[in-house]
């Protein structure tokens, strides 16, 4: 299976601790999102990539989160100083030239 | 700034009826649309888009066609299957990223 990957599928972390995430994306797309969905509610945008560049950010991403993605190919998204407000499905999305958008499993956090 | 509101749910059927979800949106310009499904325990699938006005999308069954002077992009099945059950989202893009609405949960019984 070539699709987006992400890892871990959970986890569990306790308010203050750094959680980082991991994004593989479909192998020749040059373009990766993040999205974040909360319980009953629609994917929010977070940031996106065109290769290693970082082009848009959410108002949503807070100073204590960041994203990178060093060689155009995997992305990382690192939460400093969780809260229980950030407990969530973190979304990756991925694709070639802004065309169709594929989505990997998503990440669940839950913040205690 | 652009959005998308869509039927609030959840909605059950019997297997064999008809499917309508509403989706209407608010955009600057002229958004490519989209519907994707969420089966229980998986990642969002696209299931059917369109780029410009009169477009009709469809898969597996499902339509919806892109309704410009209504903002309008329903979803619509002729026959539902258990096999449908599943969290269904309209979404749009004006320009990179993805708009979602809140999403509709539909269960469908045998």
């Amino acid at each position: 299976d070539t699709g987006v990957s992400q890892d871990p599928r959970h986890k569990i972390t306790k308010r203050g601790q750094n959680v980082t995430f991991r994004c593989d994306p479909i192998s020749e797309h040059n373009r990766l999102y993040w999205y974040r969905q909360t319980l009953g509610q629609g994917p929010e945008f977070l940031t996106y990539f065109q290769n290693e560049a970082q082009l848009e950010k959410s108002r949503l991403l807070s100073d204590r989160f960041s994203a990178e993605r060093p060689k155009g190919s995997f992305s990382t998204l690192e939460i400093q100083r969780t809260e229980q407000g950030d407990s969530a499905m973190y979304l990756c999305a991925s694709s070639f030239g802004g065309t169709n958008s594929y989505f990997g499993p998503g990440t669940r956090l839950t913040v205690l | 700034g652009d959005s998308v509101t869509q039927m609030e749910g959840p909605v059950t059927l019997s297997e064999e009826a008809f499917l309508t979800i509403n989706c209407t949106y608010t955009a600057t310009g002229y958004p490519s649309l989209f519907w994707y499904v969420q089966y229980p325990g998986e990642g969002l699938q696209l299931l059917l888009k369109a780029t410009k006005a009169d477009d009709k999308g469809s898969n597996k069954g499902f339509e919806a066609t892109y309704r410009k002077e209504t903002t309008s992009f329903h979803l619509e099945k002729g026959s539902v299957q258990v096999s449908d059950s599943a969290v269904y989202f309209c979404a749009l893009k004006g320009s990179e990223k993805l708009v979602f609405g809140k999403g509709t949960k539909l269960t469908v019984n045998p």
